[in-house]
């Protein structure tokens, strides 16, 4: 199974401020998705195929990386990027797993 | 448009079991995967495993084999999880996910399954 490790774990951003959530794997991965979740809502599709944003997602919004390390960035944060993002893997040979979660808030 | 709709929540005892329902609209049914995830309060995403809607063919994450069962009613597009033998520990949300090209595009509301004696 492949691990994925989110960091940070939690954190707290400015309005306006840049930000990078990192997403490791124990083995290599082709592609990385992530998604955004709310309190008491169902996960979005937010990033797919490592760096394509999901419809409705601001441009502020991007993805990248390759292999075993994948971040999502938020280039200027706004009050309604508050939420829990997750990365999610599906290799061959693996079973799908997410990463831990990414609490993102505002300062 | 794409809807995932899933059943209400559900209050049940240890020992009994439930049976939850993701009713998907909007595309054809069986063009699509569908993948179960589990989230116990306050914690992560958890797969479950998947059911390929065109043959019924399922397939479990170890963690899930034994007292889960994926389930279809493709007349009715409808995908269902039942869980047997019910334990504490099995108290969280269960989503429904529609899978497109490994990742999950639409998403049920979720259920709230609570094991309480």
């Amino acid at each position: 199974e492949i691990v994925l490790t989110q960091s940070p774990t939690t954190m707290a951003a400015s309005p306006g401020e840049k930000v990078t959530i990192t997403c490791r794997a124990s083995s290599s991965v082709s592609y990385m998705h992530w998604y955004q979740q709310k309190p008491g809502a169902s996960p979005k599709p937010w990033i797919y195929d490592t760096s394509k944003l999901a419809s409705g997602v601001p441009n502020r919004f991007s993805g990248s990386g390759s292999g075993t390390s994948y971040s999502l960035t938020i280039s200027s944060m706004e009050t309604e990027d508050t939420a829990t993002y997750y990365c999610q893997q599906w290799s061959s040979n693996s079973p799908i797993t997410f990463g831990s979660g990414t609490k993102l808030e505002i300062k | 448009q794409i809807q995932l709709v899933q059943s209400g929540p559900e209050l049940k005892k240890p020992g009994e079991s439930v049976k939850i329902s993701c009713k998907a609209s909007g595309y054809t049914f069986t063009d699509y995967a569908m993948h179960w995830v589990k989230q116990a309060p306050g914690k992560g995403l958890k797969w479950m495993g998947w059911i390929n809607t065109y043959t019924g063919k399922p397939t479990y994450a170890d963690d899930f084999k034994g007292r889960f069962v994926f389930s279809l009613e493709a007349s009715a597009s409808t995908a269902n999880l039942q869980i047997s033998n019910l334990k504490n520990e099995d108290t969280a949300t269960y989503f429904c996910a529609r899978e497109w090209w490994n990742n999950f595009d639409y998403w049920g509301q979720g259920v709230m399954v609570t094991v309480s004696s």
